[in-house]
């Protein structure tokens, strides 16, 4: 099973809302990512977890906020987010984040995040 | 600095023809891994072929192939028999072993191919 799934697959919220995106996989891999992406452009990293614990962020704003709660589920809290943070919201794992060049990361479908 | 190009914003192929994607990249790592993505419009970025710096041979996955030239730092991605389900964006991506960067992929900007009926 080589599957990453994102919840929920699209979102609509306005400034001053708080959600969370989800993201899970059962693949037994100990790292996960957050990408960002706009339209017609590479994906954004914006963090990386590995063995459950924040080891990249690519300064990314406090109102984007991750948590790993185990080593399957990755989370993407939102907070009072800008009309410019709508995007599509990537999730990825792989095997390991700091060995194996040829671990290729695997990705979720996406959340396609609409701010108003 | 990493850095991957890719120099064809758009591409056509007619079906069942092959076509070859560009990729060039940069890095002053002995030790590296290259990577193709596809991303059809529904998002889901799809992982295609994988090419290390040390392999010799070129990297095959069924219809798709890697044309790996490292002395001229190129990874072009070769797609036989082009369908209509090819129709997507591509991503040329690389790894290197810089330890803080803690697997980061480095993406290209991506061609967007469409296979012509």
């Amino acid at each position: 099973d080589t599957e990453v799934t994102q919840t929920p697959k699209h979102l609509v919220m306005g400034m001053t809302n708080k959600k969370s995106l989800k993201c899970e996989q059962h693949m037994g891999h100990r790292a996960m990512y957050w990408y960002k992406q706009k339209a017609k452009k590479p994906p954004e990293l914006m963090f990386v977890y590995s063995y459950e614990k924040l080891s990249i962020n690519e300064s990314v704003p406090s109102r984007f906020s991750p948590e790993c709660p185990n080593s399957s589920l990755l989370n993407l809290h939102l907070h009072a987010l800008q009309p410019e943070d709508s995007a599509l919201y990537l999730c990825a794992s792989s095997q390991d984040s700091q060995t194996g060049l040829s671990y290729e990361q695997y990705f979720g479908p996406g959340t396609r995040l609409t701010v108003t | 600095a990493q850095k991957i190009t890719q120099t064809q914003p758009g591409m056509f192929v007619q079906e069942k023809e092959a076509v070859t994607l560009d990729c060039t990249y940069d890095t002053s790592d002995q030790s590296y891994g290259l990577f193709w993505y596809k991303q059809p419009s529904s998002g889901e970025m799809i992982f295609l072929i994988y090419q290390g710096s040390y392999d010799e041979q070129n990297a095959t996955e069924g219809r798709y192939s890697l044309n790996f030239q490292k002395a001229r730092k190129s990874a072009n991605l070769v797609i036989s028999a082009s369908q209509l389900g090819d129709s997507a964006m591509y991503f040329c991506a690389m790894r290197d072993q810089t330890y803080n960067q803690g697997g980061k992929l480095i993406f290209g900007q991506g061609t967007e191919l469409s296979v012509k009926p």
